[in-house]
């Protein structure tokens, strides 16, 4: 893996179903992963950022987990509400990058339907 | 607190045009980014400031981009005879140091006619 690669693209969930997806990121120089949460006209919004390997977090109904050696991480929502429609981004942070900058996915696109 | 600010909002500019936007980092913030987000794609890294010094400018796409943070906290991007190709929204974040996360603006929403 090359790029930091999200999946699916998007994705159409029934309120109250529980969801996951995936980021991809190449494992060589990992320093840190970081989701956010976009919302339509707002800010990205930090959710969490994972260091080490086997890394859990958890945020109310939204937790994720990290495998820093094969280089994924997956984003679990449980018990989808309409509020969780947004767009789920992760962004890779490796240690020789100037200024720790960001690279990121191209996101996970979710619609939570009533 | 007052998070992350950008202005303008949307902006719609004729090819050709210059166009200048404006980010509002946290106070205290010493670093700052800018990325570029294209329709259908995640952002990408443009510049990266360290106070008033500009450490990174490798994303910029060409001499057209031009950023500045003459003060270490107001930075501006400055674009020069824009194209159609710029039309994306720019997102600036702010880091308090080197090790914690980035926090995002709302962006700005530049469409080139």
């Amino acid at each position: 893996i090359l790029n930091v690669e999200q999946s699916p693209q998007s994705l159409h969930v029934q309120e109250g179903d529980s969801t996951n997806f995936t980021c991809s990121f190449p494992s060589s120089n990992f320093y840190a992963l970081h989701w956010y949460r976009w919302e339509t006209a707002k800010s990205p919004e930090a959710l969490f950022v994972m260091t080490l390997n086997g890394d859990e977090k958890k945020k109310g109904r939204i937790s994720a987990t990290l495998n820093t050696k094969e280089g994924y991480s997956y984003l679990y929502i449980k018990g989808s509400q309409p509020e969780d429609s947004a767009t789920y981004l992760c962004a890779l942070r490796r240690i020789k990058a100037a200024g720790n900058k960001l690279t990121f996915g191209g996101g996970t696109r979710v619609l939570v339907k009533p | 607190g007052a998070g992350v600010s950008q202005s303008p909002r949307y902006k719609v500019a004729k090819r050709g045009q210059d166009v200048a936007l404006r980010c509002d980092p946290i106070s205290g913030h010493v670093s700052l980014f800018w990325y570029q987000q294209a329709l259908g794609q995640g952002p990408e890294f443009l510049t990266y400031f360290q106070n008033e010094a500009q450490l990174d400018k490798s994303g910029l796409p060409s001499d057209r981009f031009f950023a500045e943070r003459p003060e270490g906290s107001v930075s501006t991007l400055k674009i020069q005879r824009t194209q159609q190709e710029d039309s994306a929204v720019y997102l600036c974040a702010s880091r308090q140091g080197m090790i914690d996360t980035q926090y995002f603006g709302p962006g700005t929403r530049l469409t080139v006619l």
